[in-house]
């Protein structure tokens, strides 16, 4: 079955610390991978995604993702994270023949000031 | 910005009751998405409309029902409501091509008790 993994559920870190939540998928064909965020109270927001090309992909508030194919993963990153980066984190994935969006658990990240 | 909109916000009901949950999709976007978001879980697709059609639908059974109207806004509803069935609901909406971003209501919270 199609499934997608994000390891961590809940990550803290201190302002300026560097961010890296790990995502990992099994699926067998061409896929496309986001990157969600969902900031206590808000809707679900689109941090980055990927189609084709480039596989290290840069989104808002400075996120940047890598689609590593052989390892099926696309870990997201951030190079010193602030408080207001507080928030939940889904990656999501979906075949690129596809309609249906398979998420993650999610991860919480809170970020201490 | 007209985003996406849903309505009720929250919702309690009975075992056994039916409940519909309503969406409007943001300007200019043709197809709706629901999906379900268990407390701790990613969001669970359930089925996509589109040109008033159910295009594809998620492992949920045929007590979650949907329609969409001819102003692209969409309807949810679930019949014989289970203790199971509390969750988030989220409504999405994009545009019908494959590589199209889904932009996320705040979604309905249903309580069933």
């Amino acid at each position: 079955a199609q499934s997608v993994s994000q390891h961590n559920h809940h990550v803290i870190l201190s302002e300026a610390a560097s961010l890296e939540l790990g995502c990992n998928y099994s699926y067998g064909g061409t896929v496309n991978l986001f990157w969600y965020v969902q900031y206590p109270g808000q809707h679900l927001q689109l941090l980055l995604k990927y189609f084709s090309g480039d596989p290290l992909v840069k989104g808002i508030k400075g996120f940047e993702a890598e689609f590593i194919k052989s390892k099926f993963s696309f870990n997201l990153r951030k190079p010193s994270v602030q408080w207001s980066d507080t928030a939940e984190y889904f990656c999501a994935v979906i075949l690129s023949s596809a309609r249906q969006l398979t998420f993650g658990s999610g991860t919480q990240l809170t970020v201490l000031p | 910005d007209a985003g996406v909109t849903q309505s009720p916000t929250h919702l309690i009901k009975t075992r056994g009751q039916q409940v519909t949950l309503r969406c409007s999709p943001k300007s200019g976007h043709d197809t709706v998405s629901w999906y379900q978001q268990a407390l701790g879980q990613g969001p669970q697709f359930i089925f996509q409309y589109y040109e008033e059609e159910e295009r594809q639908r998620g492992n949920f059974p045929d007590r979650f029902s949907g329609h969409q109207f001819p102003n692209y806004s969409s309807e949810l509803n679930v019949n014989a409501l289970l203790l199971g069935d509390s969750a988030l609901y989220l409504c999405a909406s994009s545009l019908q091509g494959l590589n199209s971003p889904l932009h996320f209501g705040n979604g309905t919270r249903l309580t069933v008790t």
